[in-house]
């Protein structure tokens, strides 16, 4: 049974290009988180998914980031003309229902994203 | 507000013996928390959890304390293996009640 799948596991970009992450989350699982890491801090929650609805986006910047949750395929957190700060390590986590606390979320390996 | 946070960002323990980390939060409307553990260049992976009803929880080689009059739990890791050493974080469910809400983190270093 697989985990939770994040690709790519590295990406690097320059400032001003756009950046794709894409998650899929544990077979059974139609819920879908996205948080932040940034270097020697904890995880941000950005935004919580369900398939083709976005429920709490109120932890992802307002410009330039966005994220979807197709009824087919993937999750994918998108991010345009990227800036250095932008630079962290991206992590999806999905859980079977949508109740933190009763559910345990179950993360993926992340994505690094590093911005030149 | 919601927050939580780690005493110590750092903890170096001898291979064998017993580790604890400790995690402080402030809202006392909180009534559950998970700790997860991060190695290195992976994500975040499910340890333990806890209730608010209950004081202390056990599983294998490591036991949560939850000491809700002062807002304290802590993770205790018995026999503390090489293979411990990674970034701990506790967390608890954000005020929404979807996502979770992060403590900064606690590095435990075994050495042999």
């Amino acid at each position: 049974n697989a985990g939770v799948m994040q690709n790519p596991r590295h990406l690097v970009r320059r400032r001003g290009q756009e950046a794709r992450l894409r998650c899929s989350p544990m077979k059974g699982h139609s819920h879908v988180y996205w948080y932040r890491q940034l270097p020697e801090e904890g995880l941000k929650f950005m935004v919580y998914l369900q398939k083709e609805n976005i429920i709490d986006e109120s932890g992802m910047p307002k410009e330039r980031f966005s994220a979807e949750f197709p009824k087919e395929g993937p999750s994918i957190l998108r991010i345009q003309q990227v800036v250095r700060g932008d630079s962290a390590a991206y992590f999806c986590a999905s859980s079977p229902r949508g109740d933190a606390s009763t559910d345990t979320q179950y993360f993926g390996p992340g994505t690094r994203l590093t911005v030149l | 507000g919601e927050n939580v946070g780690l005493h110590l960002p750092t903890l170096s323990v001898q291979e064998g013996d017993n580790s604890i980390i400790n995690c402080a939060y402030s809202n006392s409307a909180s009534d559950y928390f998970i700790w997860y553990k991060q190695e290195s260049g992976k994500g975040p992976q499910f340890i333990i959890d806890i209730r608010s009803n209950m004081d202390k929880r056990q599983g294998q080689r490591v036991t949560v304390l939850l000491n809700k009059t002062v807002k304290h739990l802590s993770l205790q890791i018995a026999a503390t293996q090489p293979g411990d050493s990674a970034v701990y974080f506790c967390a608890d469910p954000k005020y929404s009640g979807y996502a979770l809400n992060f403590g900064k983190g606690t590095s435990l270093l075994v050495t042999p």
